[in-house]
């Protein structure tokens, strides 16, 4: 079945530090979603990707669609404390069936 | 609007006992999910809907059942509960259309003994 991978699984960084995180899936996926978890809460949606070598920004936030539709990846600039928590890829295949990899936890520090 | 709502929010059960986690969303939307998280890991999707009447099986669907009499309600059904499914349940939902964002809820946390 289809499998959606991220690394690295843990990213300790200092603030003001960048900090990247990969997404693959073994299929080719139709769009991909990027969401974060605080500790203890539940996942935020961030922003979806649809078409093949998208990019998109959100303020210190850069998201990439891969050319082949079957990466991704989420990079901040100058993270800051805010920016601490678990941050999720999950695609779907063209069914609204989505699959979310297994997380990057960022954690920050001052 | 409350968006997607979750009861309970923790609950420990003891081995073979059932129950049903319940999920509501006052957003109108066609499609509602079901995942667990277990500790330190990823969303696993157990169930899924995209409407009123129309349910299909996520990635671990075993030992759960779900149903959709409305639009708006979602139950989580646990037959037999097992160590196994001490985890962390999420219910979310979304909108029918291409740009299909999901709201969660904010979990039930459930333990089995």
């Amino acid at each position: 079945g289809q499998q959606v991978m991220q690394i690295p699984q843990y990213q300790h960084v200092q603030e003001g530090e960048d900090f990247t995180t990969y997404c693959n899936s073994s299929t080719t996926l139709s769009n991909i979603q990027w969401y974060k978890q605080r500790p203890g809460g539940h996942p935020v949606f961030l922003i979806q990707l649809v078409k093949s070598g998208e990019v998109k920004k959100q303020k210190r936030l850069t998201f990439q669609f891969g050319e082949a539709k079957k990466n991704s990846s989420l990079h901040i600039t100058a993270t800051q404390t805010t920016d601490v928590g678990t941050y999720f890829c999950a695609g779907t295949s063209g069914t609204y069936k989505y699959i979310f990899g297994t997380g990057t936890r960022l954690k920050v520090l001052a | 609007n409350a968006g997607v709502t979750q009861t309970p929010k923790f609950r420990i059960l003891k081995i073979g006992q059932s129950m049903t986690l319940q999920c509501a969303q006052d957003m109108n939307h066609n499609y509602m999910y079901w995942y667990r998280q277990d500790p330190g890991m990823g969303l696993k999707l157990i169930y899924y809907s995209v409407g009123a009447g129309i349910t299909d099986k996520g990635e671990v669907p075993n030992g759960y059942n779900v149903s959709r009499s409305t639009t708006e309600d979602f139950p989580l059904r646990l037959e037999l509960a097992a160590p196994s499914q001490t985890s962390v349940y999420f219910c979310a939902s979304s909108s029918r259309g291409s740009y299909n964002e999901q709201f969660f809820g904010p979990g039930t946390r459930l333990t089995v003994l």
